[in-house]
């Protein structure tokens, strides 16, 4: 199993509210990810970060921040939430195996009214 | 990076191989092949992967001709339950450029 864990699971939000989703992984994991994926779309990626204080602007141009300031620990903001930015958002890390395996969490559903 | 092509959807009934095919004709040489399983409200699984040849593992098998331009997920016998979404994704192991995925194929499996 997986130990990488996001909160909340689903959230709803008024428009101009700041949110922050939470991303914790406990197999000390250099690389983190954040997706962005609508239903039944495809999965895209909006930052990464290959380790503390590295972070990077994925394919698909976000609204949203991140930051690293610990191993485990990489949350993605966003400062003014619009009905734009309802998706789901999952959260995903990578160590040293020899495959590069992506772990992901179970993502955080975002409803912005 | 490697783009990548796959079938947007397939079928298949209960009992049946089920083979999916991913062009990827700019692979590069420390490219390495990998697939995923999405289920509907997760986060893609890890399924397999290669670099050349075929790999096999409890789930599934992957072969990847000798130019490496694309590759085939097997899946034997599938079930019900293997009604998915399937990527595939070409990049580095050590993870120097971070994955993207693509459009995937949507796998419905009949009874």
């Amino acid at each position: 199993e997986a130990d990488i864990y996001q909160t909340p699971r689903y959230l709803v939000i008024g428009t101009g509210k700041k949110i922050t989703l939470e991303c914790s992984q406990t197999m000390g994991h250099d690389k983190m990810y954040w997706y962005q994926q609508d239903p039944g779309m495809e999965l895209h990626l909006i930052h990464y970060s290959y380790g503390v204080n590295s972070t990077e602007k994925g394919d698909l141009s976000s609204e949203s921040t991140v930051s690293r300031i610990r191993t485990e620990h990489f949350p993605l903001t966003l400062e003014s939430a619009r009905p734009s930015h309802t998706s789901q958002y999952l959260c995903a890390s990578s160590g040293r195996s020899n495959t590069g395996e992506l772990f992901f969490g179970e993502g955080s559903r975002l409803t912005v009214l | 990076l490697a783009k990548t092509t796959q079938p947007i959807s397939m079928d298949s009934y209960e009992g049946q191989e089920v083979n999916i095919t991913c062009s990827h004709n700019n692979i590069a040489t420390n490219d390495y092949i990998t697939w995923y399983q999405q289920f509907p409200s997760q986060g893609p699984r890890f399924i397999i992967q290669g670099y050349k040849t075929k790999v096999t593992n409890e789930v599934a098998s992957l072969f990847i001709p000798a130019d490496r331009k694309s590759s085939t997920l097997s899946l034997p016998r599938v079930s019900l339950s293997d009604t998915a979404v399937y990527y595939c994704l070409v990049g580095d192991r050590a993870g120097r450029r971070a994955l993207t995925f693509g459009s995937g194929t949507r796998l419905q499996v009949q009874p």
